[in-house]
């Protein structure tokens, strides 16, 4: 089945430690985006790519860095310069077209202590 | 990206219609208004998108107005499994236009 797989579900880290969520989608689609949601809160953007080797800052994203390298990848890493990021993540892909929906991952809850 | 406004938490009875209305009073021309549910730990889940009058699929039914500056989905006889929260979207994104960023949200509850 098509779809976008992230893991891990939960990730736990010691403050001060980078960490790399990672994201796969067998979708072919162009576009990718990544999204963190706090707790009883909207989403909100942190990086979008619409082509390989090209992404582009969302609304919050210091402290956080992605690559694009391949079509179906699109990790996200939490750098120890994000002052808090305890939350959760989720990555979306889209055809990047003709306002094609998004389709989204089941998230991965990171905790930093 | 219009921005949208949307009731912060609505509750209905089992078998109730349910319609939340999404206000987007500076839509553009080419935008497009799109609905997503989520359930607690999951990402949001694609509903249902319209441009303009009334669009229905298996889940929804979306109206739109002749003026486009609000929008209503609609959900046939809800059942407990509908409890979510709903987002509204409004915006034209063809080859990333524009940053998509959801707002907070309608928190549906489900009252059996």
């Amino acid at each position: 089945d098509g779809g976008i797989t992230q893991s891990p579900k939960y990730l736990f880290r010691k403050e001060g430690q980078n960490v790399t969520l990672s994201c796969e989608q067998n979708l072919n689609h162009d576009a990718m985006y990544w999204y963190r949601q706090d707790p009883g809160q909207g989403l909100r953007l942190i990086y979008y790519s619409q082509i390989v080797n090209d992404f582009q800052k969302g609304d919050i994203a210091e402290g956080y860095s992605v690559s694009r390298e391949k079509k179906e990848s699109f990790p996200l890493t939490v750098t120890s310069a994000q002052k808090n990021p305890t939350a959760f993540y989720l990555c979306a892909s889209s055809r990047g077209q003709d306002n094609s929906p998004l389709h989204f991952g089941n998230g991965t809850r990171l905790t930093v202590t | 990206l219009a921005k949208t406004t949307q009731p912060i938490s609505m509750d209905s009875y089992e078998g109730q219609e349910v319609n939340i209305t999404c206000s987007h009073n500076n839509i553009a021309t080419n935008d497009y208004i799109t609905w997503y549910q989520q359930f607690p730990s999951q990402g949001p889940r694609f509903i249902i998108q319209g441009y303009k009058t009334k669009v229905t699929n298996e889940v929804a039914s979306l109206f739109i107005p002749a003026d486009r500056k609000s929008s209503t989905l609609s959900l046939p006889r809800v059942s407990l499994s509908d409890t979510a929260v709903y987002y509204c979207l409004v915006g034209d994104w063809n080859f990333g236009n524009e940053k998509l960023t959801f707002g907070t949200g309608t928190r549906l509850t489900i009252i059996p």
